[in-house]
């Protein structure tokens, strides 16, 4: 079972350029998120999703666009990186909203933006 | 709004030795609360969880209990082990807000052998 799959697992930006990270999922969940780790701050929600189709902003939006064309894809895009997005970027799905607790998250994303 | 507090680490301990991570919680309802652990290099994964007040829940040598009087959530292990070096965090979900997670800063556990 892949589970949640993260591409790439590195990546070195330069202020103002732009880059998409990929999450795809292959448990037909409905529910699919967005967080970045920072240290001391735990986990902070950027957006999500609870179906193809729909998308929401969740604690730290701003800098960041989401789409759900498909239920297995949720990609995240950067339209113009700044060193504050410098962070680890997780995501994670679940069956349902409902069942949103209970995330499987991928492996992260390690985003330097210089 | 709904927050988590937990000790900061890191917390180093000697292989047997007995782990508590402290968490405290704010909520403006009766949420869940959960454990969820990060090994080195993976995301995280769910490690237990409690429902309601009183609850007790526990994974893998790992207990916590729903403390509703003292809004807390104590992780605890009897006899930790070099595996168990990860980074602990605690989260609550509350459905008047829609179920979303929020998540504490973390405790990073250092076991030496």
């Amino acid at each position: 079972n892949a589970g949640v799959t993260q591409t790439p697992k590195f990546q070195v930006l330069k202020t103002g350029q732009s880059m998409t990270l990929q999450c795809a999922q292959d448990m037909n969940h409905e529910y699919m998120s967005w967080y970045r780790q920072d240290p001391g701050m735990g986990l902070r929600l950027i957006h999500y999703s609870v179906g193809a189709g729909i998308t929401d902003q969740g604690e730290v939006p701003n800098g960041y666009n989401v789409s759900r064309s498909t239920t297995e894809d949720f990609p995240l895009r950067l339209l113009s990186a700044a060193p504050s997005q410098t962070s680890v970027y997780f995501c994670a799905s679940s069956p349902t909203r409902v069942t949103n607790e209970k995330l499987f998250f991928g492996s992260g994303t390690q985003l330097s933006v210089l | 709004g709904n927050s988590v507090t937990q000790m900061e680490g890191p917390v180093t301990l000697s292989e047997e030795a007995f782990l508590t991570i402290n968490c405290t919680y704010t909520a403006t309802g009766y949420p869940s609360l959960f454990w969820y652990v990060q090994y080195p290099g993976e995301g995280l994964q769910l490690l237990l969880k409690a429902t309601k007040a009183d609850d007790k829940g526990s994974n893998k040598g790992f207990e916590a209990t729903y403390r509703k009087e003292t809004t807390s959530f104590h992780l605890e292990k009897g006899s930790v082990q070099v595996s168990d070096s990860a980074v602990y965090f605690c989260a609550l979900s509350d459905r008047r807000a829609g179920n979303m997670l929020t998540f504490g800063g973390g405790t990073r556990l250092m076991v030496k052998p």
